[in-house]
């Protein structure tokens, strides 16, 4: 089976550090992506991760550990503009090459 | 400039009807995927297509087909079938890589009347 776990919401204030969480079982694990959407938009690509450890880009950073089944993307100094849904998504043998959507975090930032 | 192109931006279907969402890229990429999202839910996959006139069924398949004719072209069909069609319709792309990023298009509003 496949399986992708996130919080569903999570709230902070502008100029915070935020750290979103992402659980997954799947088969045929090949890497881990994170994307960005705002309401009403397409995701954008963030990061993608398929060794363990920290990858850092800008504001923001994403780990793995593939023993696991476990990333977190992490946010700093928080802006309005990053208020959006947070995807995390996975390849799984049975969906080819496809990839395996969470059902994504709702990240609020308050000023 | 290379992209995913996605229409209508929004689409009304009618009881019994069935509609069509074109789908087309220029970025030579072999796989295309098709995505559904409901309110507050993350994407669902409809079908992909891993190379010219060939197709699978993703997780909820029932109610929608596909056709892949064309590298460039991945049109989705959601047919009268489809009971409870109102989503947001993403299709998607890459060269065919499980490590590749997707590339969206700007997807599609499906309501219906």
């Amino acid at each position: 089976g496949q399986n992708i776990d996130q919080p569903t919401e999570m709230t902070a204030t502008e100029g915070a550090i935020v750290q979103i969480n992402c659980t997954y079982q799947t088969s045929g694990f090949n890497g881990l992506f994170w994307y960005q959407q705002h309401a009403g938009e397409a995701p954008t690509f963030l990061s993608y991760n398929v060794l363990d450890g920290l990858e850092e880009k800008g504001r923001f950073s994403s780990f793995l550990s593939r023993s696991k089944g476990y990333s977190y993307l992490l946010l700093k100094e928080l802006q309005m503009k990053d208020s959006a849904s947070y995807l995390c998504a996975a390849t799984a043998n049975q969906a080819g090459t496809a990839l395996i959507f969470g059902k994504g975090t709702t990240l609020s930032v308050s000023s | 400039d290379g992209g995913i192109t996605q229409s209508p931006k929004y689409l009304f279907r009618k009881e019994g009807q069935n509609v069509t969402l074109s789908c087309e890229q220029n970025l030579n990429h072999d796989a295309m995927y098709w995505y559904r999202q409901d309110p507050g839910q993350g994407l669902r996959l409809i079908y992909y297509s891993q190379i010219v006139n060939d197709f699978q069924k993703g997780d909820i398949a029932e109610g929608y087909s596909v056709s892949r004719e064309k590298k460039e072209s991945f049109p989705l069909t959601v047919t009268s079938a489809q009971k409870n069609p109102t989503a947001f319709y993403l299709c998607a792309s890459r060269r065919g890589q499980v490590n590749e990023k997707l590339f969206f298009g700007s997807g599609t509003q499906l309501s219906v009347l």
